[in-house]
């Protein structure tokens, strides 16, 4: 597509429960993020896809956290037994290439009540 | 490591108003430079970047330039408008062996009439 599309751009969803964001990225990039903007704080990293690399989870902040991508595409973020602190707002960025411009989607809000 | 410190805000300005938004970074040798934007309810948008020391970027009325005797990367605009408020990031690229973007905290622009 021409952007990086996100869905849904808001989740409300109760403790406890587990929640899937989904990221379609640019046709033809092959690198992909993940990244967690919470209220008051800067841009934490998440995970990172890189074609049919392993990928680099080393920003998930717990086990509750995994992500896939399947096909060197669409890029699935899941939680699970969601706690309030993972209300953030969800950005997912690709690129043609690592360490070229990147192309940011509008965000998933999780709001976890 | 690489990393980014940006002024914090929120910064408060009338409109026509002369802005400046500070950042300096530490990094290995002389990398990238980028400033992004989020617009209320958007992802984030490259805004203008600088690939080399003394390079000017610029975009919409905005300008960073790329100093590397004070590693800063100071954005500036000489007349804001009530559409510039947003927040705004300053960011590396990838350092050697990294996948990640480096952020700064950002910092909220509002523009008032």
């Amino acid at each position: 597509g021409a952007g990086v599309s996100q869905s849904p751009s808001n989740k409300v969803t109760e403790k406890g429960k587990d929640v899937e964001l989904r990221c379609d990225p640019i046709s033809g990039h092959t690198a992909l993020y993940w990244y967690r903007q919470s209220l008051g704080q800067g841009l934490e990293f998440l995970i990172y896809f890189q074609g049919n690399s392993a990928p680099d989870k080393s920003g998930l902040p717990s086990d509750r956290f995994s992500a896939e991508r399947t096909g060197g595409s669409v890029s699935t973020l899941t939680i699970q037994r969601t706690q309030q602190e993972d209300s953030a707002v969800y950005l997912c960025a690709s690129s043609l290439t690592t360490g070229a411009g990147y192309t940011f989607g509008s965000g998933t809000r999780l709001t976890v009540v | 490591g690489d990393s980014v410190t940006q002024m914090e805000g929120p910064v408060t300005l009338s409109e026509e108003a002369f802005l400046t938004i500070n950042c300096t970074y530490t990094a290995t040798g002389y990398p990238s430079l980028f400033w992004y934007v989020q617009y209320p309810g958007e992802g984030l948008q490259l805004l203008l970047k600088a690939t080399k020391a003394d390079d000017k970027g610029s975009n919409k009325g905005f300008e960073a330039t790329y100093r590397k005797e004070t590693t800063s990367f100071h954005l500036e605009k000489g007349s804001v408008q009530v559409s510039d408020s947003a927040v705004y990031f300053c960011a590396l690229p990838p350092g050697a062996g990294s996948y990640q973007l480096t952020f700064g905290k950002g910092t909220k622009l509002s523009v008032i009439p």
